[in-house]
This record gives structure tokens, sequence and C-alpha cells, in this order.
């Protein structure tokens, strides 16, 4: 089936310093989603990429689509330390209809 | 708008009894997906469905596990009976359609089986 690589698989960091993840996959996906995850909640979409090349902003957040549409990465700039949780890529569309194929998550960590 | 409704969010069973994990889509969303997450194994889904009629279940690891969807506004999934290898959190998410709609998540049910 359809794998993702998520790196790193996590990060700890100082306050106010930029951050950067990326996922990679063998196969093509239609779209790309990054998702957050903090302790006892579900995930909760932060972007969603829809085109290959697409390069979406949402507050500190950046992600996106690579033109070859295997990869994304996600960028969070001046780190706080309400951004601690597990953030997720996940590909949609490809071989898979319908199906979310999830990355490994990369957890974060935030020095105050 | 409430999102996703999931319950219970938590769930303490002793090995062998019957646990039913219930969930409460997003009004209007077609679409409803069944996650587990483990440390091990990640985010893995196991079944989802479009209109009320399940699409995929080829992740529902084995016979003891069923999902169901009466209407478009409930589901079940269910699990007879129980092992400690069940153990994980199980996620609901639902969608407007599945050609590229965002997925969006319930808090969860955490099964322990003990």
């Amino acid at each position: 089936g359809q794998q993702l690589n998520q790196s790193p698989q996590s990060m700890f960091i100082q306050e106010g310093e930029d951050v950067s993840m990326n996922c990679t996959s063998s196969s093509i996906f239609n779209t790309w989603l990054w998702y957050k995850q903090d302790p006892g909640e579900g995930p909760v979409l932060l972007i969603a990429l829809y085109k290959a090349g697409e390069l979406t902003s949402n507050g500190r957040l950046t992600a996106q689509f690579g033109i070859t549409r295997k990869d994304s990465f996600l960028n969070i700039s001046a780190s706080i330390p309400s951004d601690v949780g597990i953030y997720f890529c996940a590909g949609l569309g490809g071989t898979s209809y319908g199906k979310l194929t999830f990355g490994q998550g990369t957890i974060l960590t935030v020095h105050p | 708008d409430a999102g996703v409704i999931q319950s219970p969010r938590h769930e303490v069973t002793e090995m062998g009894q019957e646990v039913t994990l219930r969930c409460k889509p997003i009004s209007g969303h077609n679409s409803l997906f069944w996650y587990r997450q483990t440390m091990m194994r990640g985010l893995e889904l196991l079944i989802y469905f479009n209109n009320n009629v399940p699409i995929d279940d080829s992740g529902m690891p084995e016979d003891r596990f069923s999902a169901k969807m009466p209407n478009a506004s409930f589901s079940t999934l269910k699990i007879q009976p129980s092992e400690p290898r069940d153990s994980a959190v199980y996620f609901c998410a639902s969608s407007l359609g599945l050609a590229g709609d965002e997925q969006f998540f319930g808090p969860g049910t955490r099964l322990t089986v003990l």
C-alpha cells in the first residue's frame, strides 16, 4: 500500500525558532493535508493543499505541495510553547480513493 | 457548530467483553471514517463509509471488529470479544465527500482492555 515517510520523528527547539518538517512518498497524491494533534485530542486540520506547487500560509504556518506530487513540507515560524504537539502529514487520493494515508508524525517540543 | 462527537471518551473493560464505540459525524457530511491510533502503528484507517455504505473495510484487523452506519448521523464500531491488544485510541472522522475533502476528527475513545 501507499506509505508516507515523515521526518524528523521529533524535534526539540527553543521558543522563537523556526521549524521545518517534511513528508515524502513513492506514490502520487492529489491532496496533501497537515494535521496537529494535542495530547488527549483528535488531529486538527492545519493546512490543506490541492495543487502541485501550491504554497499556502496560515498565520505562522506555511506548507507546500511538491511539484512532483510526492512530497510536502510544513514550516512553523517563530515557534511558541503552544506549538507543542504531534504534527502529521496526510496524503489523499492516488491509488487509494478516498483514503487518507498518514505519516508517522513529528513530535514537537518547544522550550520556553 | 458541533464537531464530530464520540462516546464514550474512555472505556476500560475486561478481555472477552463486548465493546461498542459510537460516533456522530458533522451534520451534512457524507463520509465517515474509523481510525485506530497506537504508539507502535500510528494512525490506521479501519473502515470508511460513504452515504452510509461501507466502501472499504480492508483495515479492519479481524472478524472480531465490525462497524455499522444505520443512518447519516450515527455509526458504531464494535469489538467482540475484546482482547488486550485492542487497547488503543479510536477516532472517528467525517468529511463532506471522498474526493479531496478534508476530514475532521472527533476527540477519540481511549480503550483499555485488561
